[in-house]
């Protein structure tokens, strides 16, 4: 699986929007892109996945670049339950079996007032 | 709330005792796996079990021992652990994706394990 690289830490006032980058140069053609996030003490949750084309969901959206070697979670308007550690993870496109996820260490997310 | 349940949340244990982690989920997944986290670090995978079958073993010491009786139950038995071994365990699951879709792993919150 690619190697994702995301800075270590940011910093979201409430209320904005937070923009987290990833960047994936090395990603191939069937790799697509997750992204999870773990609240302290708790397990790590889905929150939006994608190949290249733009995705939205409720929690959040994922825009991925037209060369795919880079992507952007978008939180529309942070809350402080939003601080949690973000991992952008790139995986091989499953087809029939059971594939892991390799963390990289993430994007620590502080949401202020 | 996750859907996936672990117990217990938190185990204290010395190296000569022998426990086990459980992990349960009622969604209909065949694929489930460990996952073992040190404080501050990225969550990092142990097993992958797949249909009941172990498909995925990362080089895991066999002090630690995986078993799924079930669709719904995996299992972590453990003996012999070292101080080294104190972490958050996870648990998840996911569809296997049979028809080639990806599909995301939902995880439980974990055991906190402490090695005296």
């Amino acid at each position: 699986d690619a190697k994702t690289t995301q800075p270590p830490s940011m910093d979201c006032a409430e209320g904005r929007a937070a923009n987290l980058p990833c960047n994936h140069s090395t990603i191939s053609g069937n790799e697509y892109v997750y992204w999870y996030r773990q609240i302290h003490s708790q397990g790590p949750q889905y929150i939006i996945h994608g190949l290249k084309n733009n995705e939205t969901n409720e929690m959040a959206s994922l825009i991925i670049t037209e060369d795919r070697k880079s992507s952007t979670l978008i939180l529309p308007h942070a809350t402080l339950r939003d601080t949690a550690v973000y991992y952008c993870i790139v995986r091989v496109e499953n087809t029939g079996t059971a594939s892991k996820l390799t963390f990289g260490t993430g994007t620590r997310l502080q949401v202020t007032l | 709330d996750t859907e996936v349940t672990q117990t217990p949340k938190h185990l204290v244990m010395g190296m000569t005792n022998k426990k086990s982690l459980k992990c349960e989920q009622h969604m209909g997944h065949r694929a489930m796996y460990w996952y073992k986290q040190k404080a501050k670090k990225p969550p990092e995978l142990m097993f992958v079990y797949s249909y009941e079958k172990l498909s995925i073993n990362e080089s895991v010491p066999s002090r630690f021992s995986p078993e799924c009786p079930n669709s719904s139950l995996l299992n972590l038995h453990l003996h012999a652990l070292q101080p080294e071994d104190s972490a958050l365990y996870l648990c998840a699951s996911s569809h296997r994706g049979d028809r080639g879709s990806n599909q995301p792993q939902h995880f439980g919150d974990g055991t906190r394990l402490s090695i005296l």
